[in-house]
């Protein structure tokens, strides 16, 4: 099982640009998250799609942020135009949601983005 | 709004020492709570997950309590060596919402000097 990937593992770029960071769940999985990582605010939840529907963006911090989900193997968050308070580590999580329910969520190694 | 928190926020012990993480959660209505760890620069890994009618799981050298009641849980690791220096989160999933929504408290991080 190769686990979740995210693209690129590291991004430096200048502020305004746009940044587009991508997913590949497990195989299998049903739900993908995304998540932000900062040392001020922790590990917040920005988004949530369940079979490639989103269910909950309420954690999106503003309308320069979208994310979609084509498909069941993929997903990119995208930020247009990028500001320097947009840095952080973004992560990517699948899980399996059925059965039991407690399956627990799989984390990508995550993509450490720089604005300058 | 549920919040998360954990104590301490740094420790550090010499190799061979029991150790206990504490993680607190302000609303007792939990589907279940789990623990991760995470590496510098990698993700989060999944150690253990209590249902919320679980008093404890146990997985090697961890265990992992839940007192829903008081809205606590701990993180016991016995034998403390190097290679479990990281941070250690918990995280809250909660009832009121109608899907996955999950909580993170702010992590400990943990070093084992050698």
């Amino acid at each position: 099982d190769a686990g979740v990937i995210q693209s690129p593992r590291h991004e430096v770029t200048e502020m305004g640009q746009e940044v587009t960071l991508r997913c590949k769940p497990i195989s299998g999985h049903n739900s993908l998250f995304w998540y932000r990582q900062t040392m001020m605010r922790g590990l917040e939840l920005l988004i949530y799609f369940n079979n490639n529907v989103p269910i909950d963006d309420s954690g999106m911090p503003e309308d320069r942020f979208s994310a979609k989900m084509p498909n069941a193997s993929f997903s990119t968050l995208k930020i247009q135009p990028s500001e320097p308070r947009d840095s952080a580590v973004y992560f990517c999580a699948s899980r399996y949601r059925g059965g039991a329910g407690n399956q627990p969520q799989h984390f990508g190694d995550g993509t450490r983005l720089s604005i300058l | 709004k549920q919040e998360v928190t954990q104590i301490p926020a740094a420790l550090s012990v010499p190799e061979g020492e029991n150790l206990v993480l504490n993680c607190s959660f302000t609303d007792s209505a939990i589907y279940n709570l789990q623990w991760f760890r995470q590496d510098p620069g990698k993700g989060l890994t999944s150690l253990l997950l209590i249902q919320s009618s679980q008093r404890e799981q146990t997985s090697g050298r961890l265990n992992a309590s839940l007192d829903k009641s008081s809205g606590r849980s701990t993180l016991y690791i016995a034998a403390s060596q190097p290679g479990d220096s990281a941070t250690y989160l918990c995280a809250v999933r909660t009832l009121k919402t109608s899907y996955d929504k999950v909580i993170f408290g702010p992590g400990t991080s943990l070093s084992v000097i050698p």
